[in-house]
């Protein structure tokens, strides 16, 4: 079974506008992480936001926020007043446990995000 | 600024030749880092855990011949694809993690800029 779903292949916003970026995971540990990165067409990887599985409080970092529920295993990425630079694919990972801290992440498959002017 | 350095950024050689990709970590530890493969428009698969010390971990249905994994300190690994062939052609990309010998915490995962290989 998929660990982490993202569901949209691509989406399309507005300039200006908020996108919400949909991801479910699945796993039976108690502890676990779950990140947001972004891919530019130039390849790398650039961490956006974190939210461990023993936050109350859903993530927030500038532009970008994860709602998070737990009871549904959803973590969405929305991106509040798109940018054109915003233009990339998004990928959910999760990291599973909590001991030992050397554990890889599991990546979904993606979403490419166009902003549109 | 980048805190995992990977080199070359990209690599176009003739089918047959090995391919040495480095990862170091900057200003920070690592006994552990990890490689991953991407192929055009797909996610990233991890290929193998490297640790500093031992043997790396790789995951199911990576031939650990072919992917040869060293992890010489606790700032560099590297990953040689041996005898390389136009199937091995794709984006590698390693990470690390800060505090890794802490329990996992809200530390990302650090990524190099990744490796572009193509085979010919």
């Amino acid at each position: 079974a998929q660990k982490i779903t993202q569901t949209q292949p691509g989406m399309f916003v507005q300039e200006k506008e908020a996108v919400t970026l949909d991801c479910t995971y699945d796993t039976s540990d108690q502890s676990y992480g779950l990140f947001w990165y972004k891919q530019p067409s130039s390849g790398e990887m650039i961490f956006l936001i974190y939210q461990g599985s023993y936050d109350e409080q859903n993530a927030t970092e500038g532009r970008y926020s994860l709602n998070f529920q737990k009871a549904r295993k959803s973590a969405n990425l929305v991106i509040s007043a798109s940018q054109l630079g915003d233009s990339a694919m998004y990928f959910c990972a999760m990291r599973e446990g909590l001991w030992p801290g050397r554990r890889a992440l599991t990546f979904g498959s993606g979403t490419r995000l166009q902003v549109q002017p | 600024g980048a805190v995992v350095s990977q080199h070359p950024s990209r690599v176009i050689c003739k089918s047959g030749t090995s391919v040495k990709i480095e990862c170091r970590s900057l200003d920070f530890q690592a006994t552990t880092m990890f490689w991953y493969r991407q192929f055009p428009k797909q996610s990233l698969m991890l290929m193998a855990t490297s640790n500093e010390g031992s043997k790396a971990t790789y995951e199911q249905g990576v031939e650990k011949d072919k992917f040869l994994i060293n992890h010489a300190s606790l700032t560099l690994s590297t990953l040689t694809v041996t005898s390389a062939h136009p199937e091995d052609s794709s984006f590698y990309i390693c990470s690390a993690k800060t505090g890794d010998l802490l329990p996992d915490s809200n530390q990302p995962q650090h990524f190099g800029d990744g490796t572009r290989l193509s085979i010919l």
